[in-house]
């Protein structure tokens, strides 16, 4: 079983919807929360960086953890057909390396 | 740019040739990851230096895989006798580690196909 669970997808919407991405995970050492934006045959772009649990909003994205169910979201409101790309959940603990363990990625495709 | 800068951004090899990638990462960031992303999964991390020192690698780093940052700086990472199943997009991210900022930039990655 992987440490990071992300529903592969592809998940097709209409311009204008409201998407829901989510990962589970089951280290409880994770702390910091992350999700990247790629394009195919680009590098991950950041989009929103949470520490522990809460939620953090920046434009048209809100970022959701909740530690208790080691379950966290990305909402994207007013979805645009820009917005198609891959969607990847990142996670690090609290030690000397911070290094990443990602999901699998969410292939999203807004339908104009 | 002061974005995080790999290259070459496509390689095709042989195999069994060497190839070497390089990283130049965002300025004044002091860490520095390589993480390699095959065809439908995410990044997995392969090892990381704070600074000069390389601190940890992942067992998926294999004994012909050898990452080195010289002077903190750029970083390279070089395959000898590649492998068909070493073709995959390299990836570097840098990063600050101050307080609780943690936050990884990546580049666009070095796309390896061995043939």
């Amino acid at each position: 079983q992987k440490e990071v669970e992300q529903d592969p997808g592809p998940l097709s919407v209409p311009e204008g919807a409201i998407v829901s991405l989510n990962c589970t995970y089951s280290n409880s050492a994770f702390q910091y929360f992350m999700w990247y934006r790629q394009y195919s045959r680009k590098g991950p772009e950041l989009l929103m960086y949470t520490y522990s649990s809460g939620n953090k909003e920046d434009g048209r994205f809100t970022a959701q953890v909740d530690k208790s169910s080691k379950y966290i979201s990305l909402f994207i409101r007013d979805s645009q057909p820009s917005d198609s790309a891959t969607y990847l959940c990142a996670m690090s603990a609290l030690d000397s390396s911070y290094k990443l363990i990602f999901g699998s990625g969410t292939r999203l495709l807004v339908r104009p | 740019d002061t974005g995080v800068s790999q290259d070459p951004r496509h390689k095709i090899t042989k195999r069994g040739q060497n190839v070497t990638f390089r990283c130049d990462p965002i300025s004044e960031h002091n860490r520095l990851y390589w993480y390699r992303q095959t065809l439908g999964q995410g990044p997995e991390f392969l090892t990381y230096f704070q600074n000069e020192a390389q601190l940890e690698k992942s067992r998926l780093l294999s004994d012909r895989f050898s990452a080195e940052r010289p002077k903190g700086s750029f970083s390279t990472l070089e395959i000898q006798r590649t492998e068909q199943g070493d073709s995959a997009m390299y990836l570097c991210a840098s990063s600050s580690v101050s307080g609780a900022n943690t936050e990884a930039f990546f580049g666009q990655g070095t796309r390896l196909t061995v043939v």
